[in-house]
């Protein structure tokens, strides 16, 4: 099945900076790749999410790339606040079924 | 309001007894799906339903039962079987089984001790 893997699981920036996580996926089929944000006690929302016919997709402060060849995707997060503290999560998912393998999740913190 | 419900949210139980969790969702969404979630993990599919009646096993289904008799709800059963029950339980929906977003409720944490 699919496995995928978030890297770094902790990251700090100052507020103002820039954010990137990155993650990587093993099934080549994988062709959905939402990301999520949970805050503390809360359910996943989902913040942005491409397909494997895009290469990237912004979103105002968000945005996510995706690299099939290497198999990895990334979120950017510009000019972060303090509410963007929070843990991600990325996740894929083959075609013709919506089973999500999701990463371990990525604490972001930002610091005021 | 539109969207997940999930309760309790927070429900504590005795080792060896059954409990289950209720998960309602006024999208009109076709698929449900239960995860779980342990501190420092991701989410890990117990079950999920494509259409009324019908569910199949995700990854770790063991220890867990689930019914579809409606088209909005989807409870979860924790059963005594389930040897690590303590966690945080997600209730997820998308339109159809096949490449729709997933939403997901609130949680409900269980703990059993």
């Amino acid at each position: 099945g699919e496995n995928v893997e978030q890297h770094p699981s902790t990251l700090s920036v100052q507020e103002g900076d820039s954010a990137v996580i990155k993650c990587t996926y093993s099934d080549s089929a994988s062709n959905y790749f939402p990301w999520y944000k949970q805050e503390l006690g809360k359910g996943p929302q989902l913040i942005i999410d491409i397909r494997s016919n895009v290469g990237e997709k912004k979103d105002q402060r968000i945005a996510v790339t995706l690299n099939k060849t290497a198999k990895h995707f990334s979120l950017h997060i510009t000019e972060t606040q303090p509410e963007d503290s929070a843990v991600y999560f990325c996740a894929a998912t083959p075609q013709g079924n919506n089973r999500l393998a999701f990463g371990k999740g990525n604490q972001v913190v930002v610091i005021p | 309001d539109g969207g997940i419900t999930q309760s309790p949210k927070y429900l504590f139980r005795k080792e060896g007894q059954n409990v289950t969790l209720s998960c309602e969702q006024n999208l009109n969404h076709d698929a449900m799906y239960w995860y779980r979630q342990d501190p420092g993990q991701g989410l890990r599919l117990i079950y999920y339903s494509q259409i009324v009646n019908d569910f199949q096993k995700g990854d770790i289904a063991e220890g867990y039962s689930v019914s579809r008799e409606k088209k909005e709800s989807f409870p979860l059963t924790v059963t005594s079987a389930q040897k690590n029950p303590t966690a945080f339980y997600l209730c997820a929906s998308s339109i159809s089984a096949v490449g729709n977003t997933i939403y997901f409720g609130e949680g409900s944490w269980l703990t059993v001790v």
